[in-house]
């Protein structure tokens, strides 16, 4: 029921981009993006809503194909402050119950 | 800024123990979540609420209960405690009604058991 996450890690070098993936096996009233460094509570980055809408983040962009329930996170022209584990969390139903069902994480670690 | 407390950060207890985690929430939220964070395994949902005096089962609710007097506390209790519920316990909160909301957590409660 989870939703799978690609890659599990990345290691990258400031300055270069990465795509993290999230694949759910339920039809998605919208996909959420959220952010979490060591010790530090899951921050919210991004949400997107079935029917196309997205909100969310200046830096970091992300897109949601709801015919095959999937998002990917676009992070491009990474900076040391993106690292962290980067988490996606599903809703399904009739929507804005707040019940995420979130996947696995992807830790990402940006280098100098 | 909405603001979610969780009264411990760290606890360590002995197997069979009682243990209460408390969360609360100072926005007035509608809906309140208890999540388990395990490496390789994500966030995982134990119990929810939607409202004071009731809650929902989650994804893993076996071992755990909760309650929810009060609007703002939710407080999830371990009845006896076992060495597999040793985790990290994030708990969150969520405005509901209409429009996008999303999840505010705490910072977490770590929980040694023995």
């Amino acid at each position: 029921q989870q939703p799978v996450q690609s890659p599990q890690a990345v290691i990258l070098r400031e300055g270069e981009d990465a795509v993290i993936n999230c694949s759910s096996s339920k039809a998605l009233y919208s996909v959420h993006w959220y952010r979490q460094k060591h010790g530090e509570a899951p921050v919210f980055l991004m949400i997107l809503l079935k029917g196309g809408e997205q909100k969310g983040h200046e830096k970091i962009s992300a897109s949601f194909n709801e015919k095959k329930q999937q998002s990917s996170l676009y992070l491009t022209a990474s900076q040391l402050s993106y690292s962290g584990t980067y988490f996606c969390g599903t809703e399904v139903g009739s929507g804005n119950t707040g019940k995420l069902i979130f996947g696995q994480g992807t830790t990402l670690q940006v280098k100098p | 800024d909405v603001k979610v407390t969780q009264s411990s950060r760290y606890l360590v207890k002995r197997t069979g123990e009682k243990v209460f985690l408390e969360c609360v929430q100072d926005m007035d939220h509608e809906n309140m979540f208890w999540y388990r964070q395990d490496p390789g395994l994500g966030l995982r949902l134990i119990y929810f609420s939607y409202d004071v005096k009731m809650k929902e089962k989650g994804d893993i609710p076996e071992g755990y209960s909760v309650s929810r007097e009060k609007k703002e506390r939710f407080s999830l209790i371990l009845e006896s405690a076992s060495t597999n519920q040793t985790s990290m316990y994030l708990c969150a909160s969520h405005t509901g009604g209409s429009g996008a909301n999303v999840l505010t957590f705490g910072a977490g409660s770590r929980l040694t058991v023995l």
